[in-house]
Order: C-alpha cells, then structure tokens, then sequence
C-alpha cells in the first residue's frame, strides 16, 4: 500500500500521559496536513507542512499540542497531558505543491482518553 | 468566517431516484471547493472538485458563486452509493462541513 499511513490505528490512554501519533505521507508529496475529526462533526484543520516548515498552526487547539516533521518525510503529532476532550479521530493527509492539491487522507489514529 | 453548511445530516433515497446533497460555504477570497466521500470501513477520499468539472461515478457538482453552493447531485442513485459524503473548501488547508450520510434504499 503506498498510501499515506498511520500509526498506530488505536491508542487508549489516562488522562493526563503524553501520545504521539506518526503519519507516514505519500513518498512524492511536500505537504502534510493534520486534521482532528469528533463524532459526528467533518474534519477540524490543525496544522500543515510543506517539507520541513510548519506553515500554519494557529489552528493547534492548545499549546499542548505540537506537531514536527524534522527531515520532511514523515510527521507526528504529540498531545501533552491529555484530557478526555482530546478523544478523536486524528487525520493526516498529504499532497503535491504542484498540479493537484488533492489531499490524500490516511486511516487516522483513534485517541481514547480514560 | 470561513464556514461550510451541509443542512442534512442523513439523507435516504430509493435505488434510481435522484439524489442532491446541499453544501454552502462561506469564504474569504476564492477557495477551491470539493467533495470528499467516505465509504464504510474506508478512507476519507476526494470524489471531485469544482476546478475539474468532471463528473465522478455519476456525480457532478457545480460552483455557484453567487449562492456560494456547491451542491452534489446524481441523477439515479445506486445501492453503493450509500456513504458519508463531506464537502469541503479552501486553499491550502481545508474547511469541512460536518457531513451528510446518504442511505440508498434497494
């Protein structure tokens, strides 16, 4: 599968320990986007790439969360202290910077926290 | 405010109907608008976009700038059809609606 993949696909924690989700992009693509989605509701943008440089993360829904991409190729997403309000479907997707911007969407890390 | 407004959250229509799912969108500047599908058990994935104009599985979309909609519609609806259907607009980061599930009933 050469989709963009993450992991891990599942991840139950207490409240208050730190997760850290990776996402593996399409190999070709510059851009790497996160996304949050909760029951019910469409993805909520939080964050992007393009190679190494965060773009835009005044989306970030707290100074708790942080994401990195050091070398340009994959990503990950780290929640400090976690509460129970972070429970969500975490969405990575990726793109090219030229031609389609079509974002191709990964599996999603599902984040329960106790 | 950038703002996507899909008013129906389910949606069921018999085989061979025809089916139209609404989305309007409020943005600043000129975004691109899409239409993402989720089929059960799968990714989140593009079906079409506005600057294509294709028509995907049947399915067409036009732009109406003046009524900032982007409506999804296809003229006879089939069984596997049946999916999440997510319209989405922007530029670089994307601004989703909260999603219409469509049922299409044998």
């Amino acid at each position: 599968d050469t989709g963009v993949s993450q992991n891990p696909r599942h991840k139950i924690t207490k409240r208050g320990q730190n997760v850290t989700f990776r996402c593996d992009p399409i190999s070709e693509h510059n851009r790497l986007y996160w996304y949050r989605q909760t029951l019910g509701q469409g993805p909520e943008f939080l964050t992007y790439f393009q190679n190494e440089a965060q773009l835009e993360k005044s989306r970030l829904l707290s100074d708790r969360f942080s994401a990195e991409r050091p070398k340009g190729s994959f990503s990950t997403l780290e929640i400090q202290r976690t509460e129970q309000g972070d429970s969500a479907m975490y969405l990575c997707a990726s793109s090219r910077t030229s031609g389609s911007h079509e974002q191709f969407f990964g599996p999603g890390t599902r984040l329960t926290v106790l | 405010a950038q703002r996507v407004t899909q008013p129906e959250k389910l949606l069921s229509v018999f085989k061979g109907a025809p089916v139209e799912l609404k989305c309007n969108y409020s943005y600043s500047g000129s975004p691109e608008l899409f239409w993402y599908v989720q089929y059960s058990r799968q990714r989140l994935q593009l079906l079409l976009r506005h600057i294509s104009r294709e028509s995907i599985k049947g399915f067409t979309a036009d732009l109406n700038k003046g009524e900032t909609s982007f409506h999804l519609k296809k003229p006879f609806a089939q069984e596997e059809d049946s999916a999440m259907y997510y319209c989405a607009c922007g530029t670089n980061n994307l601004f989703f609606g909260t999603g219409t599930r469509l049922t299409v009933i044998p």
